[in-house]
């Protein structure tokens, strides 16, 4: 069954330094991986995908995201950080369900904390 | 315009009620979910219909019963509320289940209160 980890429920960066949200999977076959950003009160936002391709995905507001097949990881960073990337961030796989239909399943979250 | 939209934004009721979460959709989606996020944050599907048919239900009571009128449109009931039942409901969507690069959108949510 597929599944993804973020082992930390919080991270805590100052601003201008690099941040990194960790995130595992475990999948059978090609994984299909996303990360996905909540501000408060809001609904989740897409931030990149990795499909195929370079292991470097870059998305959106600057963040990047590192595809390690060896190590199954696909770790969120940004080089800067700015406090208003304070947010609730979340890892997702593509899981395959029933009938070839997909589902996303999402990680725990980790709670990013950037501070002045 | 807000392209996944779902009323209302806050939902406070007694144990034992019935009551409806709305969504609309207005990006021309095949597909729309609804996921449940509990107090600790973790975020789990509930259900998926791509063109108006019921896809994925995951293990959820019958006292919940989506409806999908049409395919920008999904709706969710929930019969005799229990205390458990507190969470933030997200409404989302997707061009088509069958991508598999496919993102969500997704609505603002729906803060449910079950005193």
């Amino acid at each position: 069954a597929q599944s993804v980890a973020q082992p930390e429920d919080q991270v805590n960066v100052a601003e201008g330094n690099p941040l990194t949200v960790k995130c595992t999977y475990s999948v059978s076959g090609n994984p299909y991986l996303f990360w996905y950003v909540q501000y408060p009160n809001r609904g989740l936002q897409f931030l990149l995908k990795y499909i195929t391709g370079d292991n470097l995905v870059k998305g959106s507001y600057g963040f990047e995201a590192e595809f390690n097949k060896s190590q199954t990881s696909f770790h969120l960073k940004k080089p800067s950080a700015l406090v208003s990337d304070s947010a609730l961030y979340f890892c997702a796989v593509r899981g395959m369900f029933s009938g070839g239909y997909n589902k996303l399943i999402f990680g725990a979250g980790t709670r990013l904390a950037v501070h002045p | 315009d807000t392209a996944v939209s779902q009323t209302p934004k806050y939902l406070v009721t007694q144990m034992g009620n019935d009551k409806s979460i709305k969504c609309e959709q207005n990006l021309g989606h095949d597909t729309m979910y609804w996921y449940k996020q509990d107090s600790k944050k973790f975020l789990k599907i509930m259900f998926s219909y791509n063109n108006k048919e019921l896809i994925i239900n995951e293990t959820v009571p019958n006292r919940f019963s989506p409806k999908s009128p049409d395919k920008a449109h999904l709706n969710l009931h929930i019969n005799s509320l229990e205390l458990g039942d507190s969470a933030v409901y997200f409404c989302a969507s997707s061009q088509d289940l069958r991508t598999v690069n496919e993102k969500l959108f997704f609505g603002s949510g729906t803060q449910l209160s079950v005193l």
